[in-house]
């Protein structure tokens, strides 16, 4: 069955540190692939997406995510986190075809002075 | 650009009651689609629209249904409510349909049943 894993519930960083959020899935073929954030109370904001081509695109506020094939992963990830950063971040997917998108459980991220 | 627009913001029904809830997508969207969001479940698809026409539905009960119209503004309802299905039921808009249109979600309606 097609899945979408976000291995990490919880991750805690210090302000200024890096960060990788952990997303792998399980599909056939290379799907499109999304990263959303979701602040409390808020609904979802697209912080980047992979359809095809370069493997490390880059999105909204700093963030990147890198396509691996091999590992079937799209991990996100920021050189310097703000204390703004803190939110839930969820991994979607959406194979080919008239499929809907499914979203994995979410990475909730706490910043700390 | 007004962005998606979900009315109301906070529901309380009862257990049997039923519940619409609305949704008004981007201007120019034609997609737009519903989901479910639990601490336990997380993001669960419940219907997908595009000109009026259902594309996809979700595995949920046939309580749940909707509707969009011919401006696109689309509607859900849940009948026969119970307390799961308290919960955060976001709308999302695209400009079509297809899997590399990404979604633009809207805040979302929360529903509490008691």
């Amino acid at each position: 069955a097609q899945s979408v894993t976000q291995p990490d519930i919880h991750i805690t960083v210090s302000e200024g540190a890096s960060l990788e959020l952990r997303c792998n899935y399980s599909y056939g073929a290379t799907p499109y692939l999304f990263w959303y954030v979701q602040s409390p109370g808020q609904g979802l904001q697209l912080l980047l997406k992979y359809f095809s081509g370069d493997t490390l695109v880059q999105g909204i506020k700093g963030f990147e995510a890198e396509f691996k094939r091999s590992q079937s992963s799209f991990n996100l990830r920021k050189p310097s986190v703000h204390w703004s950063d803190a939110a839930e971040y969820f991994c979607a997917v959406r194979s080919r075809g008239n499929t809907p998108l499914v979203f994995g459980k979410g990475t909730r991220l706490s910043v700390i002075a | 650009k007004a962005g998606v627009t979900q009315t109301p913001r906070y529901l309380i029904k009862t257990r049997g009651q039923q519940v619409t809830l609305s949704c008004s997508p981007i201007s120019g969207h034609r997609s737009v689609s519903w989901y479910q969001q639990t601490p336990g479940q997380g993001l669960q698809f419940l219907f997908e629209y595009f000109s009026e026409t259902q594309r996809n539905k979700g595995n949920f009960p046939g309580r749940f249904s909707g509707r969009q119209f011919s401006n696109s503004r689309s509607e859900m309802n849940v009948s026969t409510l119970e307390l799961g299905d308290s919960a955060l039921y976001l709308c999302a808009s695209s400009p079509r349909q297809g899997e590399n249109s990404p979604l633009h979600f809207g805040n979302g309606t929360r529903l509490t049943v008691t």
